[in-house]
Formats: C-alpha cells, sequence, structure tokens
C-alpha cells in the first residue's frame, strides 16, 4: 500500500539554525500539506501546496517558514532560523484531490520530531 | 468558541464495553468529517469518513447532524487494541485544509 514517507524521523537543532525537513507524498497525490503538533496539544494546519504553489497557510507559518516541491517526489518544509518553540512533531500529508470519489482524505506519514535546543 | 470540539477525556472502560464520542463544529460550510485514530507519537491514521446517512464498520458507527453540527462515533465490544486518542476532523474546501479537535484519549482495559 502506498504511504508517505518522512525524514529524519527525529531532528535535534541549536537555536537559530535552519532546518529542512523532508516529506514523499504518495506519487499520484495532487495536494501536499504540513502540519505540526507540540507535546500534549492538538494538529494544527501550517500550510497547503497544490500545482506548485501554496494554496493556503496558516498564523502560524510566518516568513521563517517557506515550503518547496524541488523534484517529482519531494515536498520539503524549511524552517530558517529555529526557536525554542517550533520544538514539536511535523506531520505532512498529502490527498488525491481528483474530481469525483473520495478525494478529501490524507494520508499522514510517520512525521518528524523536532527538538530545537 | 473552537472549531472542532471533543469530549475532555479520558475514558477507561473496560473490554466488551461500548463507548460513545462526541464532537461539534462551528463553521456550517464545513465539507467532509472524519474520525482519525493516533496512537502515542504517532501519526493520524484515517479510521473512517462521517456521513449524513450514517455509517459504519464492523464495531464502529459514526453519525453526522449538519443541523446541530454535531458528530459522533460509537464503538461496540472495545478491545485492548481500540486504546488510541480520537480525533475528530473536518474537512474544508477551501485550501483543503483539515482541522482538528482536541481529542478525546480511550483506554481500553482487561
Amino acid at each position: 500500500e502506498p504511504e508517505v514517507t518522512q525524514t529524519p524521523s527525529h531532528q535535534v537543532t541549536q537555536m537559530g539554525q535552519e532546518v529542512i525537513l523532508r516529506c514523499v507524498p504518495i506519487s499520484n497525490h495532487l495536494y501536499f500539506y504540513w502540519y505540526r503538533q507540540i507535546l500534549g496539544q492538538k494538529v494544527e494546519f501550517l500550510v497547503s501546496f497544490y500545482n506548485n504553489e501554496i494554496s493556503e497557510k496558516s498564523e502560524i507559518f510566518d516568513d521563517q517558514f517557506s515550503v518547496e516541491r524541488p523534484d517529482g517526489s519531494n515536498f520539503t518544509l524549511k524552517i530558517r532560523s529555529t526557536k525554542l518553540e517550533d520544538s514539536a512533531m511535523y506531520f505532512c500529508a498529502s490527498r488525491v484531490g481528483l474530481a469525483g470519489g473520495s478525494t478529501d482524505t490524507q494520508y499522514f506519514g510517520p512525521g518528524t520530531r523536532l527538538t530545537v535546543l | 468558541r473552537k472549531e472542532v470540539e471533543q469530549d475532555p477525556g479520558p475514558f477507561n472502560v473496560p473490554e466488551g464495553a461500548t463507548v460513545a464520542f462526541n464532537c461539534t463544529y462551528s463553521n456550517s460550510a464545513s465539507q467532509s468529517f472524519f474520525w482519525y485514530r493516533q496512537d502515542c507519537r504517532k501519526e493520524p491514521k484515517l479510521l473512517m469518513s462521517v456521513y449524513s446517512s450514517g455509517n459504519e464498520d464492523g464495531r464502529f458507527t459514526a453519525q453526522l447532524n449538519r443541523a446541530s453540527q454535531y458528530i459522533s462515533l460509537l464503538i461496540r465490544d472495545s478491545k485492548l487494541s481500540d486504546s488510541a486518542t480520537y480525533l475528530c476532523v473536518v474537512f474544508y474546501n477551501q485550501g483543503g485544509k483539515l482541522i482538528f479537535g482536541q481529542g478525546t484519549e480511550l483506554s481500553v482495559k482487561p
């Protein structure tokens, strides 16, 4: 069964450093997402991406964040200058998004646990 | 008012019990509804979609009441393996983002 993959599984970084979290969405999916979950809190939407551009972003997704689809398979989230409060689990998700059928379902990757020291 | 609100939990039930989860959402423009399950420190996994007509998948039954903006999940004959956090999730077509409730933790004991 196809699945979303993410690397690394755990990233430890110093405050102020740049990090890039990587995701490989399911191959025939058209919509890509990043969510985050701070320990003990709910899952929060960060950004959605379609047709090589951001379609929506949340208030959390400020100028420190950026997303990119550098090739036909990878989808990355970059945090330019990490803060302590960026420590969280970051989940990538994708969905088919084609007309007709059950296309609203999003499938999540296993997540990258980011720890900012 | 929170966009998606769930019973705070946790629920501690014996094996074989029936347990019900409740959820309300605030935006009447919400398009699709789901229950996801999340095991500790893992990704959310789709449990089932929720339809207005109600739908059942084995021991799991989901209901949606659009007029009341209310979603429910019923688990019958609960198993130890059902122990997890259950997430009520709403999908908005604009941008396609999912909005999650805070989750209700379920612990099934022998």
